[in-house]
């Protein structure tokens, strides 16, 4: 079935600098979320994107889509404690029913 | 925007109890909701997909006769956790796409945490 692998695991930043999660799925999508878990919290929609090579930005976030659709990118620009959470890009395969597979997702601290 | 609630959000039971954790939305009607259960530092894996009206679709790997999914109305699903384990205990999230908005929007609900004694 359709695999949906992110990385890195877990990094951990000074307040400042820059992160970066990649997503990469073993099946083209037809599109890809991003979703932001803070602890203890459930997952909260950021952003959808849909078409090959897509990029959208978010304030200090940026999104891209791979031109293949098989992968995506999250990068937070001068990070901030906020920004402390897990990250998952989920994904929807080109065929079939619109069921989600989430990503492995990236667990972000910030430290001060 | 689109609301999903949940409930209860958390609950804890006795081994061999059957749970029942809702999911509703609020504010449109969901002809299909997804059940994910997520284990502590891990991802969403979804469970089933639950269908107004007809049976339920499980994943891989998912016990239906275990997990016993029905959605009676556009508004409501439920999944009873039957015979409760401690290897049960998770965090188990619900959520629905609005029908009456792009296909690919989806709401969840805040989730429901499950501790099996």
């Amino acid at each position: 079935g359709q695999q949906v692998m992110q990385i890195p695991q877990y990094q951990h930043v000074q307040e400042g600098e820059d992160f970066t999660t990649y997503c990469n799925s073993s099946t083209t999508l037809s599109n890809i979320q991003w979703y932001k878990q803070r602890p203890g919290g459930h997952p909260v929609f950021l952003i959808q994107l849909v078409k090959s090579g897509e990029v959208k930005k978010q304030k200090r976030l940026t999104f891209q889509f791979g031109e293949a659709k098989k992968n995506s990118s999250l990068h937070i620009t001068a990070t901030q404690t906020t920004d402390v959470g897990t990250y998952f890009c989920a994904g929807r395969e080109n065929t079939g029913f619109q069921k989600l597979v989430f990503g492995t997702g990236t667990r972000l601290l910030v430290s001060p | 925007g689109a609301v999903v609630s949940q409930h209860p959000s958390w609950v804890i039971c006795k081994s061999g109890t059957s749970v029942k954790i809702e999911c509703r939305s609020l504010d449109f009607q969901a002809t299909t909701m997804f059940w994910y259960r997520q284990f502590p530092k891990q991802s969403l894996m979804l469970m089933a997909t639950s269908n107004e009206g007809s049976k339920a679709t499980y994943e891989q790997g998912v016990e239906k006769d275990k997990f016993l999914i029905n959605h009676a109305s556009l508004t409501l699903s439920t999944l009873t956790v039957t015979s409760a384990h401690p290897e049960d205990s998770s965090f188990y999230i619900c959520s629905a796409p609005d029908a009456g908005k792009a296909p690919d929007t989806q709401y969840f609900g805040p989730g429901t945490r499950l501790t099996v004694l």
